[in-house]
């Protein structure tokens, strides 16, 4: 246990469908992090949020919105998604978002899109 | 941001120690060096970091050669649980975001 923590770990959805990947983390951190992990591929940072505000956003595509209610949650909303969106999102926390602080990442959510 | 040369794989026997090289020939004076590892579809485990002293930890140890040009990690008694993809990154400092940069790692498998 990182105290990240995913739900849900499995998802499967079609391509018109709309879901919601929720992260918690339980560590007091105020950074939060989306990453997406494709098959055989190294992890790719999607998003940073610090103290609920976006600082870094990938040139990922607006299929894919990010929310920060608070310091301790973190969504990933997606909606119509491609086949080749399919992969493991994997959502992070650290203490501040800069400098050579670590970062510890949830067990992940595994999306299918058919 | 510096990058980082791994070998692709690497096997273990169990119980011995595991010595996983990585060169970073082009790292800067403010940046760390980080190891995580990934078992299989699973979210990738923090090991340890360092600048340039070496440092141990109930999991490993890692060895910064005096340039910091590479580094080593070590885990002193593989069992079969760390059969895992281990990465070893370096870390951008202050002015950038989570900027940690996952390679391509090594996969170490330990055999019994």
């Amino acid at each position: 246990e990182t105290g990240v923590t995913q739900t849900p770990r499995h998802l499967v959805m079609g391509m018109t469908n709309k879901k919601s990947l929720k992260c918690e983390q339980h560590l007091g951190h105020n950074a939060m992090y989306w990453y997406k992990q494709s098959a055989k591929k190294p992890l790719e940072l999607m998003f940073v949020y610090s103290l609920e505000e976006r600082v870094e956003n990938n040139s990922v595509p607006s299929r894919f919105s990010p929310e920060c209610p608070n310091s301790s949650h973190l969504f990933l909303h997606l909606h119509t998604l491609q086949p080749e969106d399919s992969a493991l999102y994997l959502c992070a926390s650290s203490q501040d978002g800069l400098g050579g602080e670590t970062q510890y990442f949830g067990p992940g959510t595994r999306l299918l899109v058919l | 941001d510096a990058k980082t040369t791994q070998p692709p794989s690497m096997d273990c026997a169990e119980g011995r120690a595991a010595n996983l090289p990585c060169n970073h020939s082009t790292i800067s004076g403010n940046e760390y060096v980080y190891w995580y590892r990934q078992i299989h579809s699973q979210g990738p485990q923090y090991i340890i970091h360092g600048l340039k002293n070496n440092e141990t930890n109930e999991m490993a140890s890692l060895i910064i050669t005096e340039d910091r040009k590479s580094s080593t990690l070590i885990l002193p008694h593989a069992t079969l649980r760390d059969t895992a993809v281990y990465y070893c990154i370096v870390r951008v400092s202050t002015d950038s975001w989570g900027k940690f940069q996952f390679g391509a790692g090594t996969q170490v498998v330990v055999t019994p």
